[in-house]
């Protein structure tokens, strides 16, 4: 078990359709991040989850964008009416919550998605 | 608003020697700075954190510094190995939501 992991792996759809990004952090962190690393660019801050708390969304990049985290762990990204320049792999990563913001970030592996 | 800039060159390297990797960062005063190991095809994973009042801080091979006067960080691998042959990122910091540069390719040669 170990670490963080994303399905699907690779995700192709079509201009305008909905996609779900799916992530199961750690066990027992109570931390879940999702970030966005386009082509060339340093990854990008998109949403944050703490325990139960209101999740920080200042990093969605429109309200096509959603993010839930359901029990406290496995958390989906969806993003509506998909636009090419969405394409990009999609990270998840947890810690263990107990630190703040200077605890070690784990990652998965990310998802690629690619808009046509 | 805050900017982050890596090497923009990839790094070439021979075996044995060391790479020094730069982060600069302007328009903002993190408290901590961290340095994570990118793998193609892979997520990043966390090698070093160093604090605004920490100059110097190792961890086996690697070195980091971090001068806030100069608003940068320097990295080093030592002794480099090609298994250090990856995409290095930095991401300077003030709480959960992690900044990072684009990142700065080092390969090295046997």
């Amino acid at each position: 078990g170990a670490g963080v992991s994303q399905s699907p792996s690779n995700k192709v759809t079509e201009k305008g359709k909905d996609v779900e990004l799916r992530c199961d952090p750690i066990s027992g962190h109570t931390a879940l991040y999702w970030y966005r690393q386009s082509l060339g660019q340093g990854l990008e801050f998109l949403i944050y989850f703490q325990g139960n708390s209101a999740p920080d969304k200042s990093g969605l990049p429109s309200d096509r964008f959603s993010a839930e985290r359901t029990g406290g762990s496995v958390s989906t990204l969806t993003i509506q009416r998909t636009q090419q320049e969405d394409s990009a792999v999609y990270l998840c990563a947890s810690s263990s919550g107990v630190a703040g913001g200077q605890e070690t970030q784990y990652f998965g592996p990310g998802t690629r998605l690619l808009v046509l | 608003s805050q900017k982050i800039e890596q090497n923009s060159e990839a790094l070439n390297i021979q075996e044995g020697k060391t790479a020094t990797l730069t982060c600069n960062y302007t328009n903002y005063s993190p408290a901590y700075l961290q340095w994570y190991r990118q793998d193609p095809g892979r997520g990043p994973v966390f090698l070093l954190l160093i604090r605004e009042n920490e100059k110097e801080k190792r961890k086996e091979r690697l070195k980091v510094t971090f001068d806030t006067t100069l608003k940068q960080s320097l990295f080093h691998i030592t002794a480099s190995q090609p298994a250090d042959s990856a995409t290095y990122l930095c991401a300077p910091s003030n709480d959960y939501k992690l900044s990072f540069g684009a990142g700065t390719t080092v390969t090295v040669r046997a």
